[in-house]
């Protein structure tokens, strides 16, 4: 089944403690990226990858750290995670560059950053 | 300015009733346009792509409209499982970067 996964679901977690967000597609898709999801701000994209060991900032990279070293993996980094960073996270996948393409999202992860 | 803005909601909207919502976004230069929907608290999914000549999916039919700047969608006959939030996305000139508005709830009562 053609799906985009990550981990863990849920977190709640300290301040201060490094944590990392894994996700995986299995469509072979060149694009991906990060987005968080707040009350009132929508989804805003966190970094975006075009491709292996390719990425780039988006609206709010602040915090957070990424990696691409393989096409199907783009997990998220928080390497001292602060109580704003509390939120509801999606990775998605696209098959194209520059995401003009159908995004396909993950199911999401809750953390809470105590 | 926000570069892509919808109205929130609620829209409260009778079963079997059309609805109707905009997005409105400020790059002129934008150049992909999609419609996704949002069940409450889960992963978006798209629910179509806009194109230029407005394009219609069953009960669905979107618009845009490039001397205002606006995308439209329409829903005719209402059904409850239509209840959701429809985020409106934009493609920016730049063309990596995709820019959600804030999404429409929609919420459809017998």
């Amino acid at each position: 089944e053609a799906q985009v996964t990550q981990n863990p679901r849920y977190l709640i977690t300290v301040t201060g403690k490094k944590l990392t967000v894994t996700c995986s597609q299995n469509m072979n898709h060149e694009y991906m990226s990060w987005y968080r999801q707040d009350p009132g701000l929508g989804l805003r994209q966190i970094y975006y990858s075009m491709n292996v060991e390719v990425t780039d900032k988006g609206d709010v990279p602040e915090g957070y750290k990424v990696s691409r070293k393989e096409k199907r993996n783009f997990p998220l980094i928080l390497e001292s995670p602060s109580p704003n960073q509390t939120s509801l996270y999606f990775c998605a996948s696209s098959l194209r560059r520059g995401g003009t393409d159908t995004q396909y999202f993950g199911p999401g992860t809750r953390l809470t950053v105590l | 300015r926000k570069e892509v803005e919808q109205d929130p909601g609620p829209f409260n909207v009778p079963e079997g009733a059309t609805v109707a919502f905009n997005c409105t976004y400020s790059n002129s230069a934008s150049q992909s346009f999609f419609w996704y929907r949002q069940d409450c608290r889960k992963e978006p999914k798209l629910l179509m792509s806009v194109y230029s000549s407005g394009n219609e999916d069953g009960r669905f039919t979107a618009q845009l409209n490039r001397a205002s700047q606006y995308i439209s969608l329409l829903i005719r006959d209402s059904k409850l499982s239509d209840s959701a939030t429809y985020l409106c996305v934009v493609n920016t000139a730049a063309g990596n970067k995709l820019t959600f508005g804030g999404g429409t709830r929609v919420l459809v009562k017998p």
